[in-house]
């Protein structure tokens, strides 16, 4: 059964610092992975989606690496701002009969404090 | 940008009762999903729905549940007669192929 893990839970920095958040999923066999941010009492947003065949996706300040056959991928925040706070949450997808189901990690709740 | 959206935002309703959520997924999507997020919990697949029916479930969604596309917009869940444990957030997502997921704001529901 494919589990998602994401490290730290939850991270504070300075506004302006880079920053390095983590995923790790158990089973390498995944179609694609997906980062999301999550604002209180709001839905999930994809920030980046990277299919199983490629290394990595940038989107603006963020960029998202995969490496399937360690089972990682990382988010990095560059130049990171107050608007960055948020939970961020790692979901891997399971291939299936015609559509496909995310498997999310619990998230790491980042404050970047001004 | 076209969104998902979901009503009602919050839901209230005593145990036994049952409970309809509402989505409108984005126009030109073909597949639509519902997940779950109990309070400090991970957010869970529920189902799957593809060409007018179920394409994959998981062990959470049993005979309590069940899903409709009852017309070319709303994408409903329905959970027969409500537990406790069937508090959490419920979010409606739908998506293309290959393309990221998006997911609407959530329905809140609250059994008492």
């Amino acid at each position: 059964k494919q589990e998602v893990t994401q490290i730290p839970a939850a991270l504070s920095v300075p506004e302006g610092e880079n920053l390095v958040l983590n995923c790790s999923f158990t089973d390498s066999a995944i179609y694609n992975l997906q980062w999301f941010r999550q604002d209180p009492g709001k839905g999930l947003t994809s920030l980046l989606l990277i299919q199983s065949s490629q290394r990595e996706q940038t989107s603006g300040r963020l960029n998202a690496s995969l490496d399937k056959s360690s089972g990682r991928s990382t988010l990095y925040i560059a130049a990171s701002q107050p608007g960055d706070s948020a939970t961020y949450l790692c979901a891997v997808t399971i291939p299936g009969a015609g559509s496909y189901q995310l498997t999310f990690g619990k998230g790491t709740k980042l404050s970047v404090i001004p | 940008e076209p969104e998902v959206t979901q009503t009602p935002s919050h839901q209230v309703t005593q145990m036994g009762q049952e409970v309809i959520l509402r989505c409108v997924p984005i126009s030109n999507h073909l597949y639509f999903y519902w997940y779950r997020q109990i309070l400090g919990q991970k957010v869970e697949f529920l189902v799957s729905f593809y060409n007018n029916e179920i394409s994959e479930k998981s062990e959470i969604f049993d005979d309590q549940f069940s899903v409709e596309r009852p017309d070319g917009s709303n994408f409903t869940l329905k959970i027969r007669s409500t537990k406790l444990e069937d508090s959490a957030m419920y979010f409606c997502a739908s998506d293309r192929v290959d393309s990221p997921l998006h997911f609407g704001n959530g329905t809140r529901l609250t059994v008492t």
